[in-house]
């Protein structure tokens, strides 16, 4: 049990729809990371976010609209999405109190599997 | 500029030793994280070098040398539920994050 959580765990949606990815930690944490995993490819930075302020947005393309209501939630609002976007979108969160994010031991949610039709 | 290196694919034999290395380049190097990644599940973390060494946790160790850009994962005694995807990420003081390798999946076979 990570203490990250994601909904849904599977998801298939087609080019013009609109859905969101949700993701919660029970840890305390301050940071929240939205990664995206394609198959025989390094993790993929999106968004950071650290005590709800985004400060992290790694060149996303703007159908990936991130939103951090609290320490504890952070969601993808995902909206005309290509083929290319099917993949695994992982949710992590660390402590962030270092200063130094890149320090932070960070703990991962299980993942949503996208698939764009 | 930012760059991990690790082999794609490893195989061992249940009870034997396996050594997992990762070469990075990395602007302002302030640690190495190892993470495992089971199939369909979430990447857990392993260990966090950022002092030249071998840092020792039950059957993993983790070694890192900062002058040469390289560490390795040990696994000893391996067993099947080892049978992973072993992630590698250098931390960045630069650009504040980490970098990820492709990850290394390990076959453990009878």
């Amino acid at each position: 049990e990570t203490g990250v959580t994601q909904t849904p765990r599977h998801l298939v949606m087609g080019m013009t729809n609109k859905k969101s990815l949700k993701c919660e930690q029970h840890l305390g944490h301050n940071a929240m990371y939205w990664y995206k995993q394609s198959a025989k490819k390094p993790l993929e930075l999106m968004f950071v976010y650290s005590l709800e302020e985004r400060v992290e947005n790694n060149s996303v393309p703007s159908r990936f609209s991130p939103e951090c209501p609290n320490s504890s939630h952070l969601f993808l609002h995902l909206h005309t999405l290509q083929p290319e976007d099917s993949a695994l979108y992982l949710c992590a969160s660390s402590q962030g109190t270092s200063g130094a994010l890149s320090t932070d031991t960070q703990y991962f949610g299980p993942g949503t599997r996208l698939t764009v039709l | 500029g930012q760059n991990i290196d690790q082999p794609t694919e490893m195989t061992a034999t249940e009870g034997a030793i396996v050594q997992i290395n990762c070469t990075y380049q990395t602007s302002g190097f302030n640690g190495l994280f190892w993470y495992q990644q089971h199939a369909g599940e979430a990447p857990t973390f392993l260990s966090y070098n950022v002092l030249d060494g071998l840092e020792e946790k039950g059957r993993f160790s983790s070694f890192l040398s900062r002058s040469k850009g390289y560490s390795y994962l040990l696994l000893k005694e391996l067993q099947m539920k080892d049978s992973a995807s072993y992630l590698c990420a250098a931390g960045s003081s630069n650009t504040g994050k980490l970098i990820f390798g492709q990850g290394t999946t390990l076959q453990v076979k009878p």
